[in-house]
């Protein structure tokens, strides 16, 4: 049972290249969630899914699309990466949405753009 | 609307000592609070939660939090520090819903031999 995994763990792109980020999970949550991470901000949501199929943005989406193609994989894609989209990406993952729900983390990955 | 300030962004303590880390919050709801850990270059482990059952919660490694809601606080607690709780501490507010963990900006605690 490994969890929630990402990968990459490190990315160095140059500003205007795309790339994808692959969170997978094995503990059949229906709920995923991507967020970034900067200094001194905390983590802020940038999109979720409530379901295989299913997208929704969070408090930061802008420059960012995700897709939840199956249960188990939620991918982050960044069309054409900007120097302000440097930070650290978590991906988590949820049985439920209630509040009691734990959200479990994946280990990061960490992004610059140049 | 749902937020978190956590009032220290850095503690230091010998090892040893104890440990305080201060959390306020603000929520129109009956919220779930949730504490995580962040060692460096690590990802986030789940250290406890309430979820308006007993409002002392006992977590890993011995910390412990208490929720107060006259206060609107949940602040997290260990009695004696050790030196692998080096880590940044987050807060952490639930309301439920899709989209609504609201975190905290972090707190870095420090530990001295």
């Amino acid at each position: 049972n490994a969890g929630v995994t990402q990968t990459p763990k490190f990315r160095v792109l140059k500003t205007g290249q795309s790339m994808t980020l692959l969170c997978a999970q094995d503990m059949n949550h229906e709920y995923m969630y991507w967020y970034r991470q900067d200094p001194g901000m905390g983590l802020r949501l940038i999109h979720y899914s409530v379901g295989e199929g299913t997208t929704a943005k969070g408090e930061v989406p802008d420059g960012y699309n995700v897709s939840r193609l199956k249960k188990q994989n939620f991918l982050l894609g960044l069309e054409s990466a900007a120097p302000s989209q440097t930070s650290v990406y978590f991906c988590a993952s949820s049985y439920g949405a209630a509040s009691t729900d734990t959200q479990y983390f994946g280990p990061g990955t960490r992004l610059t753009v140049l | 609307a749902q937020s978190v300030t956590q009032l220290d962004s850095h503690v230091s303590v010998s090892e040893g000592t104890p440990v305080l880390l201060r959390c306020n919050y603000s929520s129109s709801y009956s919220p779930s609070l949730f504490w995580y850990v962040q060692h460096p270059n690590k990802g986030l482990q789940l250290l406890l939660k309430y979820t308006s059952a007993a409002t002392l919660v006992k977590g890993i490694n011995g910390f412990e939090a208490e929720f107060k809601k006259s206060e609107t606080s949940f602040h997290l607690t260990k009695p004696s520090a050790h030196m692998s709780d080096a880590a940044e501490y987050f807060c952490v507010v639930s309301e439920g819903g899709y989209s609504t963990l609201t975190f905290g900006k972090g707190t870095m605690l420090l530990v001295s031999p």
